[in-house]
């Protein structure tokens, strides 16, 4: 089993939709977990983090988090074009590394 | 705000070349870390450092060295340049031991086409 998977494949979602990204993760030692949002041609640039079960809210997105079943997810509400990227799923390892799952691409259509 | 600066956008090489790819961050970070992305492989970590002359093996170390002489530089080494090493290099760094918390800030990239 991989440390981090997402699976899904692109997902194409029209504007204003929620759009939904899951994330998988191998380690149930795991405490931290990240969403990265990364444009075509440009670097990673983190834009949720989330420690606790449950839900986080930080503007439209949302970060949930279940530890018992071991996911994390994150919905992006009223998505917008801007909102067009793939979305990085990041899992905290030993030695403050982190261990990146492969990525969903999003296209919201206007 | 956090600046991860790396040597070159666009860097092509011919196999056998030694290439170097540099990578400055100006937060007084400890952890520095080389990443290479390729598609349908995600972000693969080369090499990373928690301080200055220290390293540890990533999780694809093979054909690359790694050297840190100051604490805002860390340089990546490719012997012998081989055209498999074409590829999306990521330089990123970030706090060392702030407990959960552990975001990494990303440099813009160097592309590295070796042909």
């Amino acid at each position: 089993q991989k440390e981090v998977e997402q699976n899904s494949g692109p997902l194409s979602v029209p504007e204003g939709a929620i759009a939904s990204l899951n994330c998988t993760y191998s380690d149930r030692g795991s405490q931290s977990f990240f969403w990265y949002r990364q444009y075509s041609g440009k670097s990673p640039e983190l834009i949720m983090f989330i420690y606790s079960n449950g839900d986080k809210e930080d503007g439209r997105f949302t970060a949930q988090l279940n530890k018992a079943s071991q996911y994390v997810s994150l919905l992006i509400r009223d998505s917008q074009p801007s909102d067009s990227a793939t979305y990085l799923c990041a899992v905290k390892r030993g030695n403050n590394r982190l261990a990146f799952g492969k990525g969903n691409q999003v296209v919201v259509i206007p | 705000d956090v600046k991860v600066t790396q040597s070159s956008r666009y860097l092509v090489k011919r196999t056998g070349e030694k290439v170097f790819l540099e990578c400055v961050q100006d937060m007084d970070h400890e952890n520095m870390f080389w990443y290479r992305q390729d598609p349908g492989l995600g972000l693969r970590l080369i090499y990373f450092s928690y301080d200055v002359k220290m390293k540890e093996k990533g999780d694809i170390p093979e054909g690359y060295s790694v050297s840190r002489e100051k604490k805002e530089r860390f340089s990546l080494i490719l012997e012998s340049a081989s055209t498999n090493q074409t590829s999306m290099y990521l330089c990123a760094s970030g706090y060392r031991d702030r407990a959960a918390y552990n975001e990494q800030f990303f440099g813009p990239g160097t592309r590295l086409t070796v042909l």
